[in-house]
């Protein structure tokens, strides 16, 4: 059974400039979770999906990141304009019903 | 607020010892607790999932609830220095809804040969 894929793996951008990340969960999952995980920290839940439908969003900065899951599949998250401090790992992860499975991320460096 | 609090490490242990790692939660709601395992520059992988009180074991793993202390345990029996990395306790409110992980910093153990 493939994993979780997110694309891309590595992104440097400069600040003020825009990037998306995106993900495709395991086949037949309903729930989505996009987590931030700065260096050191335990991640951080940005925003869950069921199926399109956004659950929990109460942890998202919405004034700069948005996140978009069409036909309850694939989902975008997008920062816009970049910070220095959104520089992290932004994990995607898929449940079924309790356990949550990640994808390898994708890696932010904000210069 | 809900949190997760570990005891950041490092934790060292010799090879072929027992590693024990402990998690604290704040959310009396809490109903799942789950221990992952992550490499530095890898991602989180589940390796233990725990819903009710007592143990649960899994090969080398064991897994220990007490939520009337709202304390979970992870014991490493036999540890391998592959075993070392760092371990996220993460908790979660179920029963329908938002039901995202709530992670802890994790703890670093190292596996001395």
């Amino acid at each position: 059974e493939a994993g979780v894929a997110q694309s891309p793996r590595y992104k440097i951008i400069e600040k003020r400039q825009s990037v998306a990340f995106w993900c495709n969960p395991i086949s037949g999952h309903a729930t989505l979770y996009w987590y931030q995980q700065i260096l050191g920290q335990g991640p951080k839940l940005l925003i869950q999906f069921q199926n399109n439908g956004v659950v929990d969003d109460s942890q998202l900065p919405k004034d700069r990141f948005s996140a978009e899951r069409l036909k309850g599949v694939d989902s975008t998250l997008k920062i816009q304009p970049a910070k220095l401090e959104d520089s992290a790992v932004y994990l995607c992860a898929s449940s079924a019903i309790t356990e949550a499975f990640f994808g390898q991320g994708t890696r932010l460096t904000v210069v | 607020q809900k949190e997760v609090e570990q005891n950041s490490g490092p934790l060292s242990v010799p090879e072929g010892a027992i590693a024990s790692l402990n998690c604290t939660y704040s959310d009396r709601g809490s109903q799942s607790f789950f221990w992952y395992r992550q490499y530095s520059g890898k991602s989180p992988e589940l390796i233990m999932s725990i819903y009710s009180n007592g143990d649960k074991e899994d090969g080398r793993f064991t897994a220990q609830l007490n939520k009337a202390s709202q304390y979970v345990s992870l014991l490493i029996r036999d540890s391998q220095p592959s075993d070392s990395a760092t371990y996220l306790c993460a908790v979660r409110r179920t029963g329908g809804g938002a039901d995202g992980l709530t992670f802890g910093k994790g703890t670093h153990l190292i596996i001395q040969p």
